[in-house]
């Protein structure tokens, strides 16, 4: 069954420092998401992604957030300044129109 | 845009109890309502969705009901088993655009 993969599983950052997380969708989807989600907290949106642009971001994704597809099959996430409060879980998700989410086992950001 | 509220936060059932998440939402145009379950450490994992047609779909144990007049729709998860612990998440979507969720349900079955 195909399923979409994230990788790093676990990443590590000093604050102030620029981390990416990347993620593949299923190959015929042809939207993108990242969400995050806070230890215990519900699942927050922070950007959808179709035809190679933002389509919707949230109020979260601010300056210090950008996301590329740069060669048709990976779908990245960058933090430019890692905060503390950027310490959550990220998953990426992706679909065909109207549709489920099929979602990443996501990547566990820490940052110290 | 859309704002999707979910009640209870946290319920516990007996095993072999029935158990029912109810959700709302604002925006009329939504027309998608999946239910995911989060297992802990886990990703989001959908277990049954409901489109704007359809009024009840049943899978085994698991229904979902919709009445897009009132916007709620509701997760109902019979004769319940320890397995069936989770945390349990509503969303609401418009084709083609995010997602939204509600702030999940900690669903505790007590054998």
């Amino acid at each position: 069954e195909p399923e979409v993969t994230q990788t790093p599983s676990h990443q590590v950052t000093q604050m102030g420092q620029e981390v990416i997380l990347r993620c593949v969708p299923i190959s015929n989807h042809l939207y993108f998401y990242w969400y995050r989600q806070i230890l215990g907290q519900k699942v927050e949106f922070l950007v959808s992604f179709y035809n190679n642009e933002i389509s919707e971001k949230s109020e979260i994704f601010d300056d210090q957030f950008s996301v590329e597809r740069p060669d048709g099959s990976n779908f990245t996430l960058k933090i430019r300044s890692t905060k503390l409060e950027d310490s959550a879980m990220y998953f990426c998700a992706s679909t065909v129109e109207y549709a489920e989410a099929f979602f990443g086992q996501g990547t566990r950001l820490t940052v110290v | 845009g859309e704002n999707v509220e979910q009640h209870p936060s946290t319920l516990s059932v007996q095993e072999g109890d029935s158990a029912v998440i109810k959700c709302t939402y604002s925006d009329s145009a939504s027309n998608y309502f999946p239910w995911y379950k989060q297992e802990l450490g886990k990703r989001p994992q959908l277990i049954i969705d409901i489109r704007s047609n359809v009024g009840e779909k049943k899978d085994q144990r698991i229904a979902v009901t919709l009445n897009k007049t009132a916007k709620h729709f509701s997760l109902h998860i019979t004769e319940t088993q320890p397995e069936d612990s989770a945390v349990y998440f509503c969303a609401a979507s418009i084709p083609g655009n995010q997602f939204y969720f509600g702030t999940g349900t900690s669903l505790t079955v007590i054998p």
